[in-house]
């Protein structure tokens, strides 16, 4: 069974730190998909990125970068120069493959508030 | 407008009370999912339907019921509300591959007294 953990339910930082989220993920599928949702106070659901199991490069899109290390089942978050607008609950959540409904698996979330 | 619109945005309801969640979309996605969330518990799948005739139950069904009216919408029905079932609700959709990832509703938070 599929199942994603992320550790640290609430971090709190100052603006311009840097913060990494942590996500480790169980899967015995070979072929899965990693992703990284942000549901800022307003509540609504946005796509971050997707990361598939073949592709252990690391990604950087502007202040975000991710880390994808199968040896550990992680696929870590981390905000560079953190903003205010950064505050917002993170999900990690995994898709298998061979999964016919295409299911997410959400971790708990990470809760990032950024204080001034 | 939004692609996925989940109506009502806010519910306050009382126990034993019928209740529909209704979520329309504009993304031409054949499939549809529905969610709860929790606090430390993440979203979980409720239901999914991958088109008009196939309706399939998610990790905790039990309690709820759907109906996938046409491509476009899919909806969630409590038909017997209870207190524990007080949460916030999405609505996704999804091209079709597990690599494309869903798009979601903008919530509706839904209160049982």
């Amino acid at each position: 069974a599929q199942k994603v953990t992320q550790a640290q339910t609430e971090i709190s930082v100052v603006e311009k730190e840097d913060v990494t989220l942590d996500c480790v993920y169980e899967t015995r599928d070979t072929t899965y998909y990693l992703f990284w949702y942000k549901q800022p106070p307003s509540g609504e659901l946005v796509f971050l990125i997707r990361r598939n199991s073949f592709d252990e490069q690391n990604e950087i899109s502007g202040r975000y970068s991710w880390n994808f290390q199968k040896s550990t089942s992680s696929f870590n978050f981390t905000i560079t120069a953190s903003q205010v607008v950064d505050s917002a609950v993170y999900f990690c959540a995994l898709s298998e493959a061979r999964n016919a409904g295409n299911m997410l698996t959400f971790g708990g979330g990470t809760r990032l508030m950024v204080k001034p | 407008d939004a692609d996925v619109t989940q109506t009502p945005r806010n519910r306050i309801t009382k126990t034993g009370k019928r209740i529909m969640l209704e979520c329309s979309q504009t993304k031409g996605h054949d499939r549809m999912y529905w969610y709860r969330q929790d606090p430390g518990l993440g979203l979980r799948l409720i239901y999914y339907s991958f088109d008009v005739k196939d309706i399939n139950k998610g990790e905790i069904s039990d309690g709820y019921s759907v109906s996938r009216q046409a491509q476009a919408k899919f909806s969630l029905s409590l038909e017997s509300a209870i207190p524990n079932q007080t949460a916030l609700y999405f609505c996704a959709t999804q091209e079709g591959q597990p690599y494309q990832p869903q798009h979601f509703g903008d919530g509706t938070r839904l209160s049982i007294l």
